[in-house]
């Protein structure tokens, strides 16, 4: 049973367009991620949520916006998609609260990749 | 900027040597460090973490912290072709985490 699964796998779309990735996982964890892996492979952290409040908000253009229905799932919504956004999209969780203590590792999901033609 | 440093490589080592990987840190109050271990085209998986200075060993596998110096190395002893990928060094502050760029390792028969 897949513990932090994404779908789609694969999205080629136009620019201009409008998509959505869908991220959900079923380890009770109560923290999720949203990252983007571009071709030089660095690993850029966007977003985070922690049962289900915004804790992470990196600078990145306000056409991504995520959404965190309950804390088992984090979408990631991207408006008028750019030709700059092909990449790859991770989301990942762990098993972290705001409290102050360890932070744990993060448990990663099998990505996204998103082409913009 | 918290930045997390590695050494971009390609390290090359012959099968059955020991692979070392190192990683710096700029910020003194991180918590947790992890390695994990990407390969091509697929997701991030982890390999070790480590909360406290000095040793931890798993299998093959040893990573070293040293909070004083901020540095974290990870050792992969008898290493296998199956090891040839890029290893991300990871540190966390509470729940906000920093990865290094990777070091791709390339272990040859």
């Amino acid at each position: 049973d897949t513990a932090v699964s994404q779908t789609p796998k694969y999205l080629v779309t136009q620019m201009g367009n409008d998509k959505s990735i869908k991220c959900e996982q079923n380890l009770g964890h109560d923290t999720m991620y949203w990252y983007k892996q571009d071709s030089k492979k660095f690993l850029k952290i966007m977003f985070s949520y922690n049962n289900k409040e915004l804790i992470i908000n990196e600078t990145v253009p306000n056409r991504f916006s995520p959404k965190s229905p309950d804390k088992a799932h984090l979408n990631l919504h991207i408006n008028s998609l750019e030709l700059g956004d092909s990449a790859v999209y991770f989301c990942a969780s762990s098993q972290d609260g705001q409290a102050l203590g360890y932070s744990y590792e993060q448990y990663f999901g099998p990505g996204t990749r998103l082409t913009v033609t | 900027q918290k930045e997390v440093e590695q050494n971009s490589g390609p390290l090359s080592v012959p099968e059955g040597a020991i692979a070392s990987l190192n990683c710096t840190y700029s910020d003194r109050v991180s918590q947790s460090f992890f390695w994990y271990r990407q390969y091509s085209g697929k997701s991030p998986e982890l390999i070790m973490s480590i909360y406290s200075n000095g040793d931890k060993e798993d299998g093959r596998f040893t990573a070293q912290l040293n909070k004083a110096s901020q540095y974290v190395s990870l050792l992969i002893r008898d290493s296998q072709p199956s090891d040839s990928a890029t290893y991300l060094c990871a540190v966390k502050k509470y729940y906000i985490p920093t990865f290094g760029r990777g070091t791709s390792l390339i272990v040859h028969p």
